[in-house]
This record gives structure tokens, C-alpha cells and sequence, in this order.
């Protein structure tokens, strides 16, 4: 089936602004990861989804940044008053309940430009 | 908490020389390890990891990676580059099944004729 999908692919946003980044696993990919990649930190995880479980929020930056996940499935990255700072590409992962590698499968990403 | 060490930024090397990519990390047991790859404008595809076993793991895109307990590393190797092989490629440690990986800063690789 189809890989992970991530929406948009390019976001150009005020300073101030909200912003809600999508992204759509694997059918039936119970975990989903968001991560950030910037210049100056390389690829940081932000936050952890598993089944029902409650989320791993330990990577979220500040309180602006949030995220939900619908019906064990689509996933929605939000980040409230956008600072500039925050402009980086937002990958998204999902992998299979029975993956004991923990083998994640990533998406385009989203590239985010805080003007 | 583990981390990865990725001490080369960018290597560059000519096509058909051999490449070995190293990767280094901090940890108390034995991780999960993975090499990534990354294109311009794309995103991470898995070439190979190691979990157990036999220490030299083959990947794809003719690519092995072998672990080595007593350095803590796990680098990559390839006999022969291909211009097709320039890329990021990261290094990347969980600690169990499930957790987050931590990615190395990653080490860009150029191939010139």
C-alpha cells in the first residue's frame, strides 16, 4: 500500500501564526512518531504515539507545540504563534504493531518557513 | 540518555572507491541501530539495521554495516560508491522496540568522477 503521507509538503507562515501540519501513516501502522529536522539540531524527535496509550510528549519544545492522533490513525501537528525559530522540516514515522525492530517508516516531511 | 556520534560532516569520494561511514554512540546496553539515507528533497529510507546476531548486517543498495561492541560503533560501508549514492546519510540508536530514535548529526557524502 501506500507509504506515509505528510501535508502540506511546503508551508510559508507569519511570525505569529498558527500552523497545523498533517500526516497520514501506514494502514494500520499502530505508532506514529513526529520528529523536526533543522540546521542547527539535526533530526530531533518531538513526539510518540502508540495504540491507545497516552502520548510521549517528552520532545515538544515549548507549549506552542501540540499534537493529536483521530481514530488511532491521521495525526495533526500544531504549533500555536509560529516564532521564527521554529522553521525546519517536520517528518512524520509510523511503524507496525508486530515490527520488533522497531523499523519506522518516514514520510516527505513538511518544510516550514516562519517569515 | 544514548547519543550518536557521526564525526565526519562530509566526505566526499570518487566513484567506484570504497566508503566506510562511521558511527559512534553512548549507551549503556547494547541498542537497536540503524543507518539511514537521505536524498535531496526526500525523505529517510531505512538501509539496514541490527538488533542481534550476527554482527555484519547487510542492507540494501549493496550497503553492510557491521557492530562492534567493544568500540560502541556501528559503521557503514560500501565496496564500490555510485554517483547515486550522494546523499545524507544518518546513524540512529533506540533503546528498545518501540522508543524514539536519536539520529546523528548525520555526514553528507559527495561522489565525483
Amino acid at each position: 500500500g501506500a507509504g506515509v503521507s505528510q501535508s502540506p509538503s511546503n508551508k510559508v507562515t507569519e511570525k505569529g501564526k498558527d500552523v497545523e501540519l498533517r500526516c497520514d501513516p501506514i494502514s494500520g501502522h499502530t505508532a506514529l512518531y513526529w520528529y523536526r529536522q533543522s540546521l542547527g539540531q539535526g533530526l530531533e524527535f518531538l513526539i510518540y504515539f502508540q495504540g491507545n496509550s497516552a502520548p510521549d510528549k517528552s520532545g515538544l519544545p515549548s507549549d506552542r507545540f501540540s499534537a493529536e492522533r483521530t481514530g488511532g490513525s491521521v495525526s495533526t501537528l500544531t504549533i500555536q504563534r509560529t516564532q521564527q525559530e521554529d522553521s525546519a522540516v517536520y517528518l512524520c514515522a509510523s511503524r507496525g504493531l508486530g515490527d520488533s525492530y522497531n523499523e519506522q517508516f518516514f514520510g516527505p516531511g513538511t518544510r516550514l518557513t516562519v517569515l | 540518555a544514548q547519543s550518536v556520534t557521526q564525526p565526519d560532516i562530509h566526505i566526499t569520494v570518487s566513484e567506484g572507491a570504497s566508503l566506510e561511514l562511521r558511527c559512534n554512540y553512548s549507551y549503556g546496553a547494547t541498542p537497536y541501530l540503524f543507518w539511514y539515507v537521505q536524498s535531496p528533497g526526500q525523505g529517510l529510507q531505512l538501509l539496514l539495521k541490527y538488533f542481534s546476531g550476527d554482527t555484519l548486517v547487510q542492507g540494501i543498495k549493496g550497503f553492510e554495516a557491521e557492530f562492534k561492541r567493544s568500540q560502541s560503533s556501528f559503521n557503514l560501508r560500501k565496496p564500490s560508491v555510485h554517483w547515486s549514492d550522494a546523499a545524507e546519510y544518518f546513524c540512529a540508536v533506540a533503546i528498545s522496540g518501540n522508543t524514539p530514535l536519536v539520529f546523528g548529526k548525520g555526514t553528507r557524502l559527495s561522489v565525483i568522477a
